[in-house]
């Protein structure tokens, strides 16, 4: 079974420049995650869309960070414009559907690098 | 939300058992405990996830006292491959309401 996966792997932008990342979650899972996650901190969660939906996007900072899950599938992850704090390793994540037994599978990341 | 405390840091010696204990005294009668470990450059992987009383698999053991407000994970005979960072979470019975905290980091030496 293939796992999760997200591009590109790495990035380096300058500030104020725009940039998106992708992931493609494990086949059939229903719902998908992304995070961020600082250098010494735990992953913190962004958004989680259920399908299409989205659950959960309480800390996503609407007014620069945008993502989409189009037909239930692919998401991608949007900053515009990105800030210096922004520098991190973006997370994606899916499980089989939602509720609390259930393990979420993770893709390898994407460093991004805010110059 | 359940805030969770684990230890900032662990060492350990090759073979040995490990335990890290993690304090949730605010967690509600619907939520579970999940353990995940993430290596570096790695995202996190899961490891174990339970309610009550004690969960084994082939990778490790959680107990969970009656009033649960803490767990334990328990890691039988370390080896070098086990160093990583080690979370505790308390997840909701709909999948929500969770939050990765710092994490345990577990050194093991030879």
């Amino acid at each position: 079974e293939a796992g999760v996966a997200q591009s590109p792997r790495y990035k380096i932008i300058e500030k104020r420049q725009s940039v998106a990342f992708w992931c493609n979650p494990i086949s059939g899972h229903a719902t998908l995650y992304w995070y961020q996650q600082i250098l010494g901190q735990g992953p913190k969660l962004l958004i989680q869309f259920q399908n299409n939906g989205v659950v959960d996007d309480s800390q996503l900072p609407k007014d620069r960070f945008s993502a989409e899950r189009l037909k239930g599938v692919d998401s991608t992850l949007k900053i515009q414009p990105a800030k210096l704090e922004d520098s991190a390793v973006y997370l994606c994540a899916s499980s089989k559907r939602q509720g609390a037994y259930n393990e979420q599978f993770f893709g390898p990341g994407t460093r991004l690098t805010v110059l | 939300l359940a805030k969770t405390t684990q230890p900032i840091s662990m060492d350990s010696y090759e073979g040995q058992e490990v335990n890290i204990t993690c304090s949730h005294n605010n967690i509600a009668t619907n939520d579970y405990i999940t353990w995940y470990q993430q290596f570096p450059s790695q995202g996190p992987r899961f490891i174990i996830q339970g309610y009550k009383t004690k969960v084994t698999n082939e990778v490790a053991s959680l107990f969970i006292p009656a009033d649960r407000k803490s767990s334990t994970l328990s890691l039988p005979r370390v080896s070098l491959s086990d160093t990583a960072v080690y979370y505790c979470l308390v997840v909701d019975n709909y999948g929500q309401n969770f939050v990765f905290g710092p994490g345990t980091r577990l050194s093991v030496l030879p």
